[in-house]
């Protein structure tokens, strides 16, 4: 079946450095894939999407590239903030099953 | 309204006790899903609804669990017989789109369960 699978955390980084959580994921369609963000205390937030092949989506200084010939979608940033600490997680949704297939988060800290 | 709404947001019950957890999506949301964050772990896929279409239930750990949606707007998530590891948080989401025209999903604050 469909599975996502995430770089294993926790993550941890200085202010402004270069941030990578790689993606990878299996899927038997044409998935569309998302990265999505939980803040400490905070649900679950959309950070961005790509639906096909070499779109790029971005948001917030994020930016991840749909890469169909290595099936993965890593989440990049240039300089990351104490602001990005939280946890990221990748996820598909295939477009005959419609659910999102999650992979299992990546924990970021950012300190000062 | 305005976003995902769930209630209760922290629920401690017994074991062996039944626990009803609601979702109210976002209006005019066609989709509905219902996921379990369990600690240290991703997100499970519980069930989906779908506009009128008989639900995906395929997630649902077992027949203790059970979901509705009445008049495509407001769900039900029922666990009966609580189990130490239904512990989990619950979450709900909503979304309007569907196939590879989906905008991503709108998820609650969830429910957070603990079984003693």
């Amino acid at each position: 079946g469909d599975s996502v699978t995430q770089m294993e955390g926790p993550v941890t980084l200085s202010e402004e450095a270069f941030l990578t959580i790689n993606c990878t994921y299996t899927a038997t369609g044409y998935p569309s894939l998302f990265w999505y963000v939980q803040y400490p205390g905070e649900g679950l937030q959309l950070l961005l999407k790509a639906t096909k092949a070499d779109d790029k989506g971005s948001n917030k200084g994020f930016e991840a590239t749909y890469r169909k010939e290595t099936t993965s979608f890593h989440l990049e940033k240039g300089s990351v903030q104490v602001s990005d600490s939280a946890v990221y997680f990748c996820a598909l949704s295939d477009r005959g099953a419609q659910k999102l297939v999650f992979g299992q988060g990546t924990r970021l800290t950012i300190n000062p | 309204g305005a976003g995902v709404s769930q209630s209760p947001s922290n629920k401690v019950t017994e074991k062996g006790k039944d626990v009803e957890l609601r979702c109210d999506p976002i209006s005019g949301h066609t989709a509905l899903y219902w996921y379990r964050q369990s600690l240290g772990q991703g997100l499970e896929f519980l069930i989906y609804f779908q506009g009128n279409s008989a639900p995906d239930k395929s997630g649902l750990p077992s027949d203790r669990f059970s979901a509705e949606r009445t008049g495509g707007s407001v769900s039900t998530l029922t666990i009966q017989r609580t189990q130490q590891e239904d512990s989990a948080v619950y979450l709900c989401a909503s979304s309007s789109g569907t196939g590879r025209s989906i905008g991503g999903y709108t998820f609650g604050s969830g429910t957070r369960l603990t079984v003693v």
